[in-house]
């Protein structure tokens, strides 16, 4: 079984519509973070966590929030999504005992129209 | 400037062939540098640190040059395999907004 889950893996939905990605681990990090990939212009850091009373910005966290549930689940949310949401959201953990390495789930790709 | 930068690429180069290309980092107080991989349509994932005094895992190399503020990866002996997109990371623990700091992929495409 994967370590680091999201669900869903694929999304379309509409402008203005609120919708959740969720993502769950079983590495037992305590590290959490939430990224956005477009083309050309790699992977941008919107939320991350360093336990479940820790919640900061990343680079681009407008019009986006977040839930730490419990240490293993951290969800993202589109408030009311916009066409240029448009992109392909990971989710990562890491360990301090790692060197920070990040360990990402599959992805989920997000289509806004 | 971006604090992470590589060449986007793509590197084609025939299987076999020696191929290595750099990353350049801003912040002289990064601390800890890795080369990530990633497949088209996956996630990326770890292919090595980068340590102070180099790195060789099978195939691949890795240097830092703090002086110059730029890390390598060499591949030799390239295989059709190997063809992916090769992200830089750094880590600022510094850094107010982002402390891990990814470049935007160097392409790679190994052709037969």
């Amino acid at each position: 079984d994967a370590d680091v889950t999201q669900t869903p893996r694929n999304r379309i939905t509409k402008t203005g519509k609120r919708i959740m990605l969720e993502c769950s681990q079983t590495k037992g990090h305590d590290r959490m973070y939430w990224y956005r990939q477009d083309p050309g212009l790699g992977l941008r850091l919107i939320y991350y966590s360093f336990d479940v009373k820790d919640i900061n910005k990343g680079e681009i966290s407008d019009g986006y929030s977040v839930s730490r549930q419990a240490q293993a689940k951290f969800s993202l949310s589109l408030e009311s999504a916009i066409p240029n949401q448009t992109a392909l959201y990971f989710c990562a953990t890491s360990d301090i005992g790692e060197g920070e390495t990040q360990y990402f789930g599959p992805g989920t790709r997000l289509l806004v129209l | 400037r971006k604090e992470v930068e590589q060449d986007p690429g793509p590197f084609n180069v025939p299987e076999g062939a020696t191929v290595a290309f750099n990353c350049t980092y801003s912040n002289s107080a990064s601390q800890s540098f890795f080369w990530y991989r990633q497949d088209c349509r996956k996630e990326p994932k770890l292919l090595m640190s980068v340590y102070s005094s180099g790195n060789e895992d099978g195939r691949f190399t890795a240097q830092l040059n703090r002086a110059s503020q730029y890390i390598s990866l060499l591949i030799r002996d390239s295989k059709l395999s190997d063809s992916a997109t090769y992200l830089c990371v750094v880590n600022n623990p510094y850094s107010s907004a982002s402390k891990i700091i990814f470049g935007s992929g160097t392409r790679l495409s190994i052709r037969p």
